[in-house]
């Protein structure tokens, strides 16, 4: 398994402002994940961060908008840029270990955003 | 492409009850199956998996067993108790991708 730290677990931000979504793991990880869960909806994924290279986006998602790093194999930011209210949702992120045997995710407990 | 169905909530049960969640998938090839919880306030929890057909995934008292023939994968709990309130969610997985049906909130009531 894989324990993942995610922070900050809430945050209440005013319109036009940035936030930085951090997510550390306790293990060296390959795929890592970002997803947005709308209230009272399923998990939409946004990207996929892999070390060492630009993250891959889901349509309907944009680097200008959610820009994300991935510096090791064992941390991860997303920031969620010129914020609306629209975009108050909470944020997942997740990883799957390193073997490629073990299909399961992992996820962090999750920030809880609302735009004012 | 891959998906994930599962029936609407919320579903409210009283203690002791028998719990079915019904899950249905489309997927090419052979996914894996889960079922996920996510108790309010925290992030989502592995409930229980299984990897191939007819594989019977099994945790604290849930079950779901991984049927090809009708592209299901039920969750079954033979008496629910007030702390299974939560919301359940069924995915799949599938060259490298995970699918998330839309949640299935569950009431407990003492």
């Amino acid at each position: 398994s894989a324990v993942i730290s995610q922070k900050p677990s809430r945050d209440i931000c005013q319109r036009g402002t940035s936030l930085t979504i951090q997510c550390q793991v306790d293990s060296q990880v390959t795929m890592m994940f970002w997803y947005r869960q709308q209230p009272g909806q399923s998990l939409t994924l946004i990207a996929t961060a892999n070390q060492g290279s630009e993250a891959t986006y889901e349509s309907g998602f944009v680097i200008d908008k959610f820009p994300i790093s991935r510096p090791n194999l064992t941390f991860s930011t997303l920031t969620v840029s010129n914020m609306s209210p629209e975009d108050s949702s909470i944020y997942l992120c997740s990883v799957q270990p390193a073997r490629p045997q073990d299909t399961e995710a992992f996820f962090g407990q999750g920030t809880r955003l609302t735009v004012v | 492409g891959d998906s994930v169905t599962q029936m609407e909530g919320p579903v409210t049960l009283s203690e002791e009850a028998c719990l079915t969640i019904n899950c249905t998938y489309t997927a090419t090839g052979y996914p894996s199956l889960f079922w996920y919880v996510q108790y309010p306030g925290e992030g989502l929890q592995l409930l229980l998996k299984a990897t191939k057909a007819d594989d019977k995934g099994s945790n604290k008292g849930f079950e779901a067993t991984y049927r090809k023939e009708t592209t299901s994968f039920h969750l079954e709990k033979g008496s629910v108790q007030v702390s299974d309130s939560a919301v359940y969610f069924c995915a799949l997985y599938n060259f490298n991708k995970f699918y998330f049906g839309s949640g299935t909130k569950l009431n407990v009531k003492p």
